[in-house]
């Protein structure tokens, strides 16, 4: 079983600071997602990101996959309160293509 | 589209009755997945259907969960008899294929009391 890794579990910065979170495994993802769950939603897709080392923008948010394709994380700029939410990373693979997530990262963004 | 679609979206039980959620993917998807959320153990899959077949539930945690897929556009998740620690979140989501990206309903918060 791929595990998922994700730090910090909790994070509560203010309005317009800089933020990173990561997600890591000790295995290789095939392909990995970020996710945003907002309270009392679903979590909702983010980005995909698929080769070694790729960098994708998102507005203010930044997402790396790790070179070897064990890692990624997810930098915020400027952050804002509509930023608050719990942030997934998910990998889809193995024979079945289940999907598996991280436990998460809570961020709260303070006004 | 309206999205992947969970009745009811809150459930309030006594111990020992019967719970049925209720999925209705998007339309033309053909994998379903229901998840189980909690605090404690963040996002569980219960189980993964494909073409309307259950693929994998190892994750339904004992013979109390049963979950049914009788047609591409309807799922039902059944705990009987229900108990406190079923307590949580339950979400439905659907894929439109192998790695593609799935869309998660809005959830059922069952508490049971």
């Amino acid at each position: 079983t791929q595990l998922l890794e994700q730090s910090p579990q909790f994070l509560s910065i203010q309005e317009g600071e800089n933020l990173t979170v990561y997600c890591n495994s000790s295995s290789v993802f095939s392909s990995l997602q970020w996710y945003r769950q907002e309270p009392g939603e679903g979590p909702v897709l983010l980005v995909t990101v698929v080769t070694g080392g790729e960098v994708k923008k998102l507005k203010r948010l930044t997402f790396q996959f790790g070179d070897a394709r064990k890692d990624s994380s997810l930098h915020i700029t400027a952050a804002q309160p509509g930023d608050t939410g719990l942030y997934l990373c998910k990998y889809s693979g193995g024979s079945n293509y289940k999907l598996t997530f991280g436990k998460g990262t809570l961020l709260t963004v303070n006004p | 589209d309206a999205g992947v679609i969970q009745s009811p979206r809150h459930e309030v039980t006594e111990m020992g009755q019967e719970v049925t959620l209720r999925c209705k993917p998007i339309s033309g998807h053909n994998s379903l997945f229901w998840y189980r959320q909690t605090m404690m153990r963040g996002l569980e899959l219960l189980i993964y259907f494909n073409n309307n077949v259950p693929i994998d539930d190892s994750g339904m945690p004992e013979d109390r969960f049963s979950a049914k897929m009788p047609n591409a556009s309807f799922s039902t998740l059944k705990i009987q008899p229900s108990e406190p620690r079923d307590s949580a979140v339950y979400f439905c989501a659907s894929r439109d294929r192998a790695g593609g990206s799935a869309f998660f309903g809005q959830g059922t918060r069952l508490t049971v009391v």
